[in-house]
């Protein structure tokens, strides 16, 4: 059965430092991942997904499939990036695919 | 811009009442989703709805219906709210397979 699991509930840094949030699954079949990020009083919405292989608001999370891993991360922590983060996998059933969520993961950037 | 919206942000309703959440969405979106969002569980899926009148169950389905008339309006049906049911309700849409899904605000749920 497919999971995603997101080990920390708060992951609390400092402004500038370094950011990982963790994100790791289990899927037979070929994975497709996605980020999702919730800022305060505002609706879920995407981050990125690693086949864009882009970098969005200084985040980037690369697909490892030997560790079965699709950290976040990003260089220099900002007060804005306080969010609550959701690593999440698509999954192919009979109507289509859906997506898998894992349990998320606060962040919060200190000043 | 796509739009998702939800009939109501908060909504208290007793044990054993009939309970309706709207969703619609103005892009012609042919998929769309209920979930349920709660701390420390993440998000849910409950009901998926590929087509007008066509649905597939989710992961928690136990408790919940749905009902889809129409392309842009998903309801989500609580035929009797009982009170492990007090959760925040996401509704998303999105164009199709491999598209990436559009969340509604969100409908927080207290049953009583």
């Amino acid at each position: 059965a497919q999971r995603v699991t997101q080990p920390e509930k708060l992951l609390s840094v400092f402004k500038g430092a370094p950011v990982e949030l963790k994100c790791n699954y289990s899927y037979s079949g070929s994975p497709e991942l996605f980020w999702y990020v919730q800022y305060s009083r505002q609706r879920l919405q995407l981050l990125l997904r690693h086949i864009s292989r882009e970098s969005i608001k200084g985040f980037t999370a690369d697909l490892n499939k030997g560790e079965t891993s699709f950290h976040l991360k990003k260089p220099f922590a900002q007060e804005e990036d306080s969010a609550m983060y959701y690593c999440a996998l698509s999954r192919i059933t009979g109507g289509g695919n859906k997506l898998t969520f894992g349990t998320g993961t606060q962040l919060k950037v200190e000043l | 811009d796509v739009k998702v919206t939800q009939s109501s942000r908060y909504l208290v309703k007793r044990t054993g009442e009939k309970v309706f959440l709207e969703c619609v969405q103005d892009m012609d979106h042919e998929n769309m989703f209920w979930y349920r969002q709660d701390p420390g569980l993440g998000l849910r899926l409950i009901y998926f709805s590929y087509d007008v009148k066509m649905k597939e169950k989710g992961d928690i389905p136990e408790g919940y219906s749905v009902s889809r008339e129409k392309k842009e309006r998903f309801s989500l049906i609580l035929e009797s709210a009982s009170t492990n049911q007090t959760s925040m309700y996401l509704c998303a849409s999105r164009p199709g397979l491999g598209y990436v899904q559009y969340f509604g605000p969100g409908t927080r749920l207290t049953v009583t």
